[in-house]
């Protein structure tokens, strides 16, 4: 299973950040698997954005002060994100990820490589 | 839900590292360890408090009981000198959660 990250690396402040998450080697379609996001801010920890299932069913982090939606194409075999409104404190390293989901817990167990996401006029 | 985590550890080579990860009643939950070398992707190497995925050392161990979770290193080398992650999912709000990080130096 591999991860990859795709989209612009440099947003204006206040429009909207787009990335796309494509999955390779295994379908999107898996029932224990959720899809999502994560992002690192320069010298700081990780923050978790949210994840959708394949059957659309979508958790988000409520912290996040930018409006999020994440999204799923099964034909692609892709997964998405939306950023909305985006400020200098979205700037960051965005990360997809497959999300383990089994015995009430869930974890992270394939990561993409990540990309940089800068927010400046 | 919040997960505590020193932002700092140090030690020598061949020794062992503990690093923990404080919650409330976290031994009622699943955590799990990722660690992250600089401008690289996390990668997991604890799952269910103390399962080991392929490729990950033996040397890597976890504990997890009450209000407090333990990523324990053994023999450490140099190559484990990393920020570390714990994470939990959290039931009652349906979120993941992180902890803040710790940087384990090898002196």
């Amino acid at each position: 299973l591999q991860l990859q990250e795709s989209g612009p690396g440099l947003v204006k402040p206040s429009e909207t950040l787009s990335l796309t998450c494509t999955v390779s080697g295994d379908s999107i379609s898996s029932s224990f698997y959720y899809w999502g996001w994560i992002r690192q801010p320069p010298g700081k920890g990780l923050e978790w954005i949210g994840d959708i299932h394949y059957t659309g069913s979508t958790y988000y982090n409520p912290s996040l002060k930018s409006p999020v939606t994440i999204s799923v194409d099964t034909s692609k075999n892709q997964f998405s994100l939306r950023l909305n409104s985006v400020t200098a404190a979205d700037t960051a390293v965005y990360y997809c990820a497959s999300f383990w989901a089994k015995l009430g817990t869930r974890y992270m167990d394939v990561w993409g490589q990540g990309t940089t996401v800068t927010v400046s006029s | 839900y919040v997960l505590t985590q020193p932002p700092s550890v140090s030690v020598a080579p061949g020794k062992t590292a503990r690093i923990t990860c404080g919650g409330n009643n976290i031994g009622s939950k699943s955590v799990h360890w990722y660690q992250q070398k600089p401008g690289q992707a996390p990668i997991l190497v604890i799952s269910y408090d103390n399962d080991r995925p392929s490729g990950i050392p033996e040397r890597f161990s976890g504990s997890n009981s009450g209000n407090t979770a333990t990523l324990t290193i053994a023999r450490v080398e140099a190559g484990d000198e990393a920020d570390y992650f714990c994470q939990v999912w959290d039931s009652s709000s349906d979120h993941v959660v992180f902890g803040g990080g710790t940087k384990l130096t090898v002196l």
